[in-house]
This record gives C-alpha cells, structure tokens and sequence, in this order.
C-alpha cells in the first residue's frame, strides 16, 4: 500500500522565521511533488523532483529529495503572510497518492 | 497557457439525485485523473483514463462511473447522491510517458453540495 506521511500536520510560524516540512514515502516510484492549496481553491504546483539529492527553489521555498531515505523537504525561508496555505506532498505510479497535508500560517 | 476546465465550478444536489461533472484537459494531454477531496483532507484518486480507456481505479463508489471521449474530454458521473459525497472534485490532465506517470495538472474543481 503506497503511503505519503507529512510532518507536521499543523505550523504557525511567525514572520521572517526558518521552517522545514517533512514527507516520508513508502512507494517504489521516486517521484515527489509539492503543491500548494489555498482554501477552496485548486492544487497549484509548486516542484517536481525527479531523481535523488535534486533540489530546487523558487522565492522563499525550497525542496529537496532524498531517495534512499524516501524524503522529500520543503524548507520555508524568512517567511511571508502570502505563504499561509496548505502544502501537499505527493508521489505518484500513476495517479497521485498525497500526505495529508501541512497547513501553514504565518503571522506577524 | 491554456489550463484544466471543470464544469459546472458549483452544483448543488438532493440526496438521490444523479450529477454529471466535465473535464476538459489541457490540449495535446492524454490521460485524466480524477480526485475527490473532502472538507479537511487530502485529494482521493478515484479513476483514470488514458487514450479514452480505463487506466486505474481508486476508491470510486459503485454509483459512480465515468469516461473519456474521443476530443479526451471526461465526465464523471454520480448517481443515488448521499450527503457524504459533498466534496470538491479535481480533474487534472497530464501527457503520459511511463508507468510512473508525468506531471499532472489540476483544474479548479468542482464544488458539489447534496443536501
């Protein structure tokens, strides 16, 4: 059974501070991918990571893959009100399978 | 660029109504996902199509169906609505390219009420 486990499932974060969110996989395909969700709205891609020790960042994020730990990282830098959302892990054979989600808030 | 198209975005139900819901992928894209997400959690795949066939299915209920026409365009079918199937449903369309499948990309979903 393919699972995806996010850490942690909950993050208030005050601004300008450093965080890092964990997902844990168990399935064979080592390909992870980040989105972003805002309430009600639709999945947003954030990265693809495709092979083991890629990393890739855009603004303020940045994430990473580890295939022999089967972790992915997305580490928040100096955080902004803007990145308050929730962040899904997923990995795919196929269809999607995703952690349940990280739900992030950031305040002054 | 041209992006996922759901429709109808909101569509309100009674219990043991039937509901149709359309995807229209990106162009050029080949295969479709659809997901079901609940209040407060994570998407669940419930089935996909590549080239107009069945190509895995998920947690989909039996009063469920759906497939992709020749354009690629899908629909999902509900029947017998419960109130448990409140839930925001994404289609998201991507190009295939191995078992492991390629970048898939969300349209903005369907909201569906049954009261």
């Amino acid at each position: 059974e393919l699972k995806v486990e996010q850490n942690p499932l909950f993050l208030s974060m005050q601004e300008g501070k450093n965080y890092t969110i964990y997902c844990n996989y168990s399935t064979t395909s080592d390909r992870l991918y980040w989105y972003r969700q805002d309430p009600g709205k639709s999945l947003e891609s954030l990265f693809v990571l495709l092979s083991n020790g890629a990393v890739k960042q855009e603004g303020r994020l940045m994430a990473s893959l580890d295939t022999k730990a089967r972790l992915s990282t997305l580490h928040i830098t100096a955080a902004v009100h803007d990145l308050s959302a929730t962040y899904l892990c997923g990995t795919s054979y196929g269809k999607l399978t995703f952690g349940q989600g990280t739900i992030l808030t950031v305040h002054p | 660029a041209a992006g996922v198209i759901q429709s109808p975005r909101h569509l309100i139900k009674e219990k043991r109504e039937t509901a149709t819901l359309k995807c229209y992928p990106i162009p050029r894209h080949d295969t479709v996902y659809w997901y079901q997400q609940g209040p407060g959690q994570d998407p669940q795949f419930l089935i996909s199509f590549y080239e107009k066939m069945q190509s895995d299915k998920g947690s989909i209920p039996d009063r469920f169906s759906a497939q992709q026409f020749s354009d690629y365009h899908s629909e999902l079918n509900m029947s017998s609505l419960e109130l448990g199937d409140s839930a925001l449903y994404f289609c998201a369309s991507s190009t295939s390219r191995d078992s492991y499948g390629s970048e898939q990309y969300f349209g903005p979903g369907t909201r569906l009420t049954v009261t």
